[in-house]
């Protein structure tokens, strides 16, 4: 079966440094995203991931180690309007098709 | 160049009522991709759609629930009546290809079923 882990909630301070793993076990895998969802809004993209390391996107980054079937989002500089859930997804190839299968997300909660 | 489209953003049903949701994909997608997502969760996959062709429905409740993706118009959801388990958002994706790393989420569908 398909499983992906990731903490349901965080706070972390305004300016701060804070870290979202996530675990998954899956066959098929080809590749992991990273969205950012605010309450009552549609996920927006914000990272993927198909090869192991550390790719880096402005106050963002995303690691991937997929021997160990982990994966983690680095937020930098954290501001108030980064409270918002963070849903860690993997892409699996099965049947000939690629599907996207999504973990419950982390909601992070950013205070002064 | 409009995103992907969802319609309504909000609708009320009665228990027993049908509820059509519509997605329209982005210009030049033909990939479309329904999720669920219950109040503090996380997305479910629901069901991948090619024009007029259902790729994957493994997510998709086997009684009252359907999709479809025609030649021509949008993509819909239909749940036929309709049950308070039912109350969730509605999230509709999009993709040039299926291959590709970029997947475009709409506004949603909020369902609430009284």
């Amino acid at each position: 079966g398909q499983n992906i882990d990731q903490p349901t909630e965080m706070t972390a301070t305004e300016g701060a440094i804070v870290q979202i793993n996530c675990t998954y076990q899956t066959s098929g895998f080809n590749g992991l995203f990273w969205y950012q969802q605010h309450a009552g809004e549609a996920p927006t993209f914000l990272s993927y991931n198909v090869l192991d390391g550390l790719e880096e996107k402005g106050r963002f980054s995303s690691f991937l180690s997929r021997s160990k079937g982990y994966s983690y989002l680095l937020l930098k500089e954290l501001q108030m309007k980064d409270s918002a859930s963070y849903l860690c997804a993997v892409r699996t190839f099965s049947g000939g098709y690629n599907k996207l299968i999504f973990g419950a997300g982390t909601r992070l909660a950013v205070h002064p | 160049n409009a995103g992907v489209m969802q319609n309504p953003r909000h609708l009320v049903r009665r228990r027993g009522q049908e509820a059509r949701l519509r997605c329209s994909p982005m210009k030049g997608h033909s990939h479309v991709y329904w999720y669920r997502q219950l109040p503090e969760e996380g997305l479910k996959f629901m069901v991948y759609l090619q024009k007029e062709n259902i790729i994957d429905e493994s997510g998709m409740p086997k009684e009252r629930f359907s999709a479809e993706f025609p030649k021509e118009g949008p993509s819909i959801l239909r749940i036929q009546q309709v049950v308070r388990g039912d109350s969730a958002a509605y999230f509709c994706a999009s993709s040039l290809q299926n291959s590709g790393n970029t997947i475009y989420f709409g506004e949603g569908s909020w369902l609430t079923v009284v």
